[in-house]
C-alpha cells in the first residue's frame, strides 16, 4: 500500500523559513516523480512544485519560485520542500503527491498545515 | 500557464440523478503524438485529501466506481456522475498535466439537492 506521510508544519512568522518533509513507503520511491500541493483555508488544489525521479528536472509555480525548493533524498524515500521568505498567503494544507505512470497525482499524502502568522 | 475554469462553481443534484461539471482549458492539452488528452479528475472531501478519479481525461482510476465518467478533448471536458450517491458529497477538480506546470480548475462543490 502506497503510504505519504508528510511532516514539518507548524506556526512561523513572516519572513521565516520551514521545511517540511515526506516520507513515502510501498512503492519504489526512487522510479517516480513527485509534487507538492498546497490548499489554503477554504480554498482551492494549488500545484507548487515538481521533482523528477533522478531529481535531474524541477519546476515551480510562479507563486513560490525563488523562496521554494523542492528535494529528494531516494536513499531515505523522502521529499522536501525548503521554505523561505514566508508570506501570510502561504498559510496552506500542504500535501505531497506522487505521480502515476503518467504526470497525474496518482497517490496523496494526508497533508501538514503551515500557519504564517505574527 | 494553462488557466482551467470550472462550471459550475457549486451544483445540488438530487440523490439517484445524474451530475455533470465542466472544466475548459485555455489552451490544448491534447498531445498530437499519442493522441492523449493530459486532463485528470480529482474528488475531495472534507478533511480529506484530494483521491484520483479520471486520468488522461476519460480512464477511469481502479476501485473508482463506474457510475463516474470522464470525457472530451482538446480544450472541453465534463465529469459526469450517472446516479448521485449521497458519498458523491464532496469538491471536484480538473487538472492539466500537458504543461510542466500543472495547474487546477478552481473546484466544483457538489451537493445533495
Amino acid at each position: 500500500e502506497v503510504q505519504l506521510v508528510e511532516s514539518g508544519g507548524g506556526l512561523v512568522q513572516p519572513g521565516g523559513s520551514l521545511r517540511l518533509s515526506c516520507v513515502a513507503s510501498g512503492f519504489p520511491f526512487s522510479s517516480y516523480s513527485m509534487n507538492w500541493v498546497r490548499q489554503a483555508p477554504g480554498k482551492g488544489l494549488e500545484w507548487l512544485s515538481y521533482i523528477s525521479s533522478s531529481s535531474s528536472s524541477r519546476y515551480y509555480a510562479d507563486s513560490v519560485r525563488g523562496r521554494f525548493t523542492i528535494s529528494r533524498d531516494n536513499a531515505k524515500n523522502s521529499l522536501y520542500l525548503q521554505m523561505d521568505s514566508l508570506r501570510d498567503e502561504d498559510t496552506a494544507v500542504y500535501y505531497c503527491a506522487k505521480e502515476g505512470s503518467a504526470s497525474y497525482l496518482h497517490h496523496w499524502g494526508q497533508g501538514t498545515l503551515v500557519t504564517v502568522s505574527s | 500557464d494553462i488557466v482551467m475554469t470550472q462550471s459550475p462553481d457549486s451544483l445540488a443534484v438530487s440523490l439517484g440523478e445524474r451530475a455533470t461539471i465542466n472544466c475548459k482549458s485555455s489552451q490544448s492539452v491534447l498531445y498530437s503524438s499519442n493522441n492523449k488528452d493530459y486532463l485528470a479528475w480529482y474528488q475531495q472531501k472534507p478533511g480529506q485529501p484530494p483521491k484520483l478519479l479520471i486520468y488522461w481525461a476519460s480512464t477511469r482510476e481502479s476501485g473508482v466506481p463506474d457510475r463516474f465518467s470522464g470525457s472530451g478533448s482538446g480544450t472541453d471536458f465534463t465529469l459526469t456522475i450517472s446516479s448521485l450517491q449521497a458519498e458523491d458529497v464532496a469538491v471536484y477538480y480538473c487538472q492539466q498535466y500537458y504543461s510542466t506546470l500543472y495547474t487546477f480548475g478552481q473546484g466544483t462543490k457538489l451537493e445533495i439537492k
